[in-house]
């Protein structure tokens, strides 16, 4: 079983749609959790950390659910340089290791 | 703002030969990483490193594989060896620890290695 499921994509969606994402991890014991997004042939920047009582930033809000084991991001107003391809990471039981889903890639359309 | 900065940006290199890749992480960083990237697959973890010394390692970080912090600012990884399964591209990130609960990670832009 993978550490980190996504659904690949692609969300395809028009100029201020509202898209959510989730994100499920198989070690109950992860401790961290964040989003990242990368454009293509790009690295991966930090857009969030997850916190336990979920957060927010701007037009995108992270949450956290221990007991099912996912997370998810939601992004509303989207904007066409939001087209890109989003990562969830989670660090195992806080040692120095992390893994990262696949990705689920985001289009938004004019 | 400070970012991770990586050389080369691209390196090709032939089937058994030593690579080594280069980066520089953020000044104030205590954590570093290298992570690689095979085309069109997601990203995988390699090594992590605190305090001089590899504090975890992926099962593809095999013996093949050294990292290094020769200086006060400089992180390599070396592929003593290098095969064409290894034909990626590779990112470093560094991170402060956060409480020690969060562990951010900022990532260079890569290094694409090709091996032929």
């Amino acid at each position: 079983r993978k550490e980190v499921e996504q659904d690949p994509g692609p969300f395809n969606v028009p100029e201020g749609a509202t898209v959510a994402f989730n994100c499920t991890y198989s070690n109950s014991a992860s401790q961290s959790f964040f989003w990242y997004r990368q454009d293509c042939r790009k690295e991966p920047k930090l857009l969030m950390s997850v916190y336990s009582s979920g957060n927010e930033d701007g037009r995108f809000t992270a949450q956290l659910n221990r007991a099912s084991q996912y997370i998810s991001l939601l992004i509303r107003d989207s904007k066409l340089s939001d087209s890109a391809t989003y990562l969830c990471v989670v660090n195992l039981n806080n040692f120095n290791k992390f893994y990262f889903g696949s990705g689920t890639k985001l289009n938004v359309k004019p | 703002e400070p970012e991770v900065t990586q050389t080369p940006s691209h390196q090709v290199t032939q089937m058994g030969q030593e690579v080594i890749l280069r980066c520089v992480p953020i000044s104030n960083h205590l954590y570093f990483y290298w992570y690689r990237q095979i085309l069109g697959q997601k990203v995988e973890f390699l090594v992590s490193f605190y305090n001089n010394e590899i504090s975890e390692k992926s099962e593809i970080f095999d013996d093949q594989f050294s990292v290094e912090r020769p200086d006060g600012s400089n992180f390599t990884l070396k592929i003593r060896s290098t095969k064409l399964e290894d034909s990626a591209m590779y990112f470093c990130a560094s991170s402060e620890a956060v409480n020690r609960v969060s562990y951010e990670q900022y990532f260079g832009p890569g290094t694409r290695l090709t091996v032929t």
